[in-house]
């Protein structure tokens, strides 16, 4: 059974940088799609991007010049950095193990990270 | 404004069948798997179907669902108060590249 635990600071302010990262335990690494996603105050849901095990990555056009996903292969880990931080970046992040390429298909998820950008 | 539409809210008495809709367009439910959601405020959210109707395991037989042209539902039989929670959608849009969603219904259990 995988599980997810992500960790980072939650209470920023506009300009400065997110940085978020999420532990894999159990499971495999390989062949699973790494992924962001964040819940807005307004209960929207948007996918912010992911990353494979070979680094390569795929990101929201809406989010793309701001976000960077990296992964640690050996530590297990992936990482989300978003830049330039408005408090339209305000959210609950979470970081989900996605199942298939170009699906939401999420089948385990962290707990969540409250962002909040002042 | 979420891509997929859902009704911000469903309720039910123990027992009783409820069904939660999810509304999109060509370029998204009608092309493509659908997948549904249910998330408790603070913990982390759990895939209750994927592939339109298929329930991973752990997931009760009392969650089907369905899906017909640009539409999707999901059905809760012989409600429960557990399962008082937030149930979303989601699936690929080909028209922007990437995933969409629905915008969440409360499901309250009378």
């Amino acid at each position: 059974q995988v599980h997810l635990q992500q960790w980072g600071a939650g209470l920023l302010k506009a300009s400065e940088t997110l940085s978020l990262t999420c532990a894999v335990d159990g499971g495999s690494f390989g062949g699973y799609y790494w992924t962001w996603l964040r819940l807005s105050p307004g209960k929207q849901w948007e996918w912010i991007g992911d990353i494979n095990y070979n680094g390569a990555t795929n990101y929201n056009p809406s989010l793309e010049s701001r976000v960077t996903i990296s992964i640690a292969q050996s530590k297990y880990q992936f990482s989300l950095d978003v830049r330039s931080l408005t408090a339209a970046d305000t959210a609950l992040y979470f970081c989900a193990r996605g199942v298939g390429y170009h699906v939401p298909w999420f089948d385990s998820w962290g707990q969540g990270t409250q962002v909040t950008v002042s | 404004q979420s891509i997929l539409t859902q009704p911000p809210s469903a309720s039910g008495t123990p027992g009783q069948r409820v069904t939660i809709s999810c509304s999109g367009s060509t370029s998204n439910i009608a092309s493509f798997y659908i997948y549904w959601y249910q998330h408790l405020p603070g913990t982390a959210p759990k895939l209750l179907l994927y592939r339109n109707d298929l329930r991973p395991s752990g997931v009760p037989d009392r969650f089907s669902g369905s899906k017909s042209g640009t539409s999707a539902s999901l059905d809760i039989s012989g409600l429960r108060s557990e399962d008082e929670a937030d149930y979303f959608c989601a699936t690929w849009d080909d028209a922007l590249s990437g995933p969409v969603f629905g915008g969440g219904t409360k499901l309250t259990v009378l």
